[in-house]
């Protein structure tokens, strides 16, 4: 069964260094997405992206965050100076449109 | 922005308990996904129901849109199926963000 996969599974960074979060979306997908989760707390959409571009993006999507999906099968987010704060657990998604399949995602920890 | 309550928010229940979960949505939404996080954080889906009722073995659902709400019913539990249960929906009119629930979070006793 086609799934979304994520690396690293962990990533551990210091403050102001940035890091590429990496996910190979299921192949015949249109609609790519990262969601980030803070421990204990709910999922919060940061980004939707079809046709190479962003669709949608949250108050969270700031200028530190972007997107690119650099050939036909990866979509990376890439956040360029890293704050205690964006130590969460990050979702790569991807639909046809519709429902939407989540990868295993990548547990960010700042320090 | 469109706001997703879940209820309860915590349950402990006996395995082999019958359970009922419910989503309210303050406004109508489309592509409304139930999942399951497990203890590894990761996110499982259950079931995929802007309407109506779907079955998957032990565990069933029923969207009623009209009223925005939708129930997850999980029969004869089992401690497998502890974790954090969220239900999500994409405004309408968007590019299909999913907004999510704080989650309910189960546990299950042998």
């Amino acid at each position: 069964e086609p799934e979304v996969t994520q690396t690293p599974s962990h990533q551990v960074t210091q403050m102001g260094q940035e890091v590429i979060l990496r996910c190979v979306p299921i192949s015949n997908h249109l609609y790519f997405y990262w969601y980030r989760q803070i421990l204990g707390q709910k999922v919060e959409f940061l980004v939707s992206f079809y046709n190479n571009e962003i669709s949608e993006k949250s108050e969270i999507f700031d200028d530190q965050f972007s997107v690119e999906r650099p050939d036909g099968s990866n979509f990376t987010l890439k956040i360029r100076s890293t704050k205690l704060e964006d130590s969460a657990m990050y979702f790569c998604a991807s639909s046809e449109p519709a429902e939407q399949y989540f990868g295993p995602g990548t547990r960010l920890t700042v320090t | 922005g469109i706001q997703v309550e879940q209820s309860p928010p915590d349950l402990i229940l006996q395995e082999g308990a019958n359970s009922t979960l419910r989503c309210n949505f303050s406004d109508s939404v489309n592509n409304l996904q139930w999942f399951h996080q497990n203890p590894w954080g990761q996110l499982i889906n259950l079931f995929y129901i802007p309407s109506g009722t779907k079955q998957n073995g032990r565990l069933s659902a029923t969207t009623v849109a009209t009223e925005r709400y939708s129930l997850l019913y999980i029969s004869s539990s089992q401690t497998t199926d502890s974790g954090v249960y969220f239900c999500a929906g994409a405004p309408k009119g968007g590019y299909n963000k999913l907004i999510f629930g704080a989650g309910t979070r189960l546990a299950v006793h042998p």
